[in-house]
């Protein structure tokens, strides 16, 4: 059984650079979500996929991050031209929608740094 | 909207002493809460949730959780901690249909032996 996983786990950028991370859900999970979780704060939701259809972003999410799910499977975050200010753990969920509920699975995180 | 509050950022407990990890909601629809646990690095780990029906329900590793409508709360305990329990405990809601979690700023678990 494999759970949420996401590449890398960890990653080290100078400020301007672009970083692209990975997130491969639980098979056969149609909606996959990226969430940001900064020092000292709960996750925060930046926008969610159902199959490769992005359904909703946050306002968090300024034009310098672009997510895809191209075939319904695994999806990328990339975020362009990084600022101290993005350094924190983003964080992918997968689930799989039932009537009602939605129960996410969360993956074990990227930290990203910007130097 | 949804929001959440964690009354306390910081709880430091002997082990097996009792705890209460405390949580607020906020919210005019109705909506399904949850408590999550993240050990240092890694990602979230669900302990329980509250669907429907009865108040209290009880999730892994010996936590349990009351479900109080009038309150608007979610408090999470343990009748007797572990050093294991060490980490760091998020409460969220999500809205009855909805698709987001939305979580409280998290309360740092420190068991003392």
């Amino acid at each position: 059984d494999t759970g949420v996983s996401q590449d890398p786990r960890h990653k080290i950028t100078k400020r301007g650079q672009n970083v692209t991370f990975r997130c491969d859900p639980i098979s056969e999970h149609n909606r996959l979500y990226w969430y940001r979780q900064t020092l000292g704060q709960g996750p925060e939701f930046l926008t969610y996929f159902q199959n490769e259809a992005q359904l909703e972003k946050s306002r968090l999410l300024s034009d310098r991050f672009s997510a895809e799910r191209p075939k319904g499977s695994f999806s990328t975050l990339e975020i362009q031209r990084t600022e101290q200010g993005d350094s924190a753990m983003y964080l992918c969920a997968s689930s799989l929608v039932r009537q009602g509920f939605d129960e996410q699975y969360f993956g074990p995180g990227t930290r990203l740094t910007v130097t | 909207a949804q929001s959440v509050t964690q009354l306390d950022s910081q709880v430091p407990v002997f082990e097996e002493a009792p705890v209460e990890l405390r949580c607020n909601y906020s919210s005019s629809v109705s909506v399904y809460l949850f408590w999550y646990v993240q050990y240092p690095n890694q990602g979230l780990q669900l302990l329980l949730k509250y669907l429907s029906g009865s108040t209290l329900v009880k999730g892994i590793n010996g936590f349990e959780a009351e479900f109080n409508k009038s309150q608007t709360s979610f408090h999470l305990r343990k009748p007797s901690v572990h050093i294991s329990d060490t980490a760091e405990y998020f409460c969220a809601v999500l809205r009855e249909y909805g698709n987001k979690l939305v979580f409280g700023a998290g309360t740092i678990l420190r068991v003392k032996s």
